[in-house]
């Protein structure tokens, strides 16, 4: 079993659509909790990162993470055709022995259509 | 722009050969990690140097090293490559050692191996 897992969709909505991403984790040890974009042949972009438990606004976006569920999520609300990406959660126990390695869920592939 | 370059953008060479990735990190950043993407594996932690010393180590094959210089760049050899090396490779850097937040993604560089 992988340490996260996340759905792979793919996952189709309709412009104007909230979005809901999510990932699940076995690590009691992660702390640190990310969520990536990754347009196609791209490199990562960094979204949204929350330490611990709780919620996070950006915009359009709010990454939410229960540690006692092993949780989070990713809301997009309002989404738009640019969101059309690959979202990936990414965590780690960074301050352990990890020294900020990530360990990353396999992606969820997004197509916002208009 | 990320600020991480890395270079080549693609290679492709045959099985048993020997390449050289190299990436220069964003100005200041003092830790760089290297990662492998592949379809059915995801995105995969393989090493992270900070100020020119390995600090952690993860699914990293014996035919793959790397190094970082004392300009901070870094290079990633793979050697006795085999199908199955083919990927993209992704290097990151970050400020500080464990700083998980600041881990900024290159554009990758796409192995193929024929």
């Amino acid at each position: 079993q992988k340490e996260v897992e996340q759905d792979p969709g793919p996952l189709s909505v309709p412009e104007g659509a909230i979005v809901s991403l999510n990932c699940t984790y076995s690590n009691s040890a992660f702390q640190y909790f990310m969520w990536y974009r990754q347009y196609s042949r791209k490199g990562p972009e960094l979204l949204m990162y929350t330490y611990s438990s709780g919620n996070k606004e950006d915009g359009r976006f709010t990454a939410q993470v229960d540690k006692s569920s092993k949780y989070i999520s990713l809301f997009i609300r309002d989404s738009q055709p640019s969101d059309s990406a690959t979202y990936l959660c990414a965590m780690s126990d960074a301050g352990g022995t990890s020294y900020g390695k990530l360990t990353f869920g396999q992606g969820t592939i997004l197509t916002v259509h208009p | 722009d990320s600020g991480v370059t890395q270079t080549p953008k693609h290679l492709i060479t045959a099985t048993g050969q020997r390449v050289t990735l190299r990436c220069s990190p964003r100005s200041g950043d003092l830790s760089v990690y290297w990662y492998q993407q592949s379809l059915d594996q995801g995105l995969q932690f393989l090493i992270q140097y900070y100020n020119g010393e390995e600090r952690a180590k993860g699914n990293i094959l014996e035919r793959f090293s790397a190094q970082q210089f004392p300009d901070l760049h870094s290079e990633l050899n793979l050697s006795s490559l085999e199908l199955g090396d083919s990927a993209l490779y992704f290097c990151a850097s970050s400020a500080i050692a464990g700083r998980t937040d600041t881990q900024y993604f290159g554009p990758g560089t796409r192995l193929t191996v024929l």
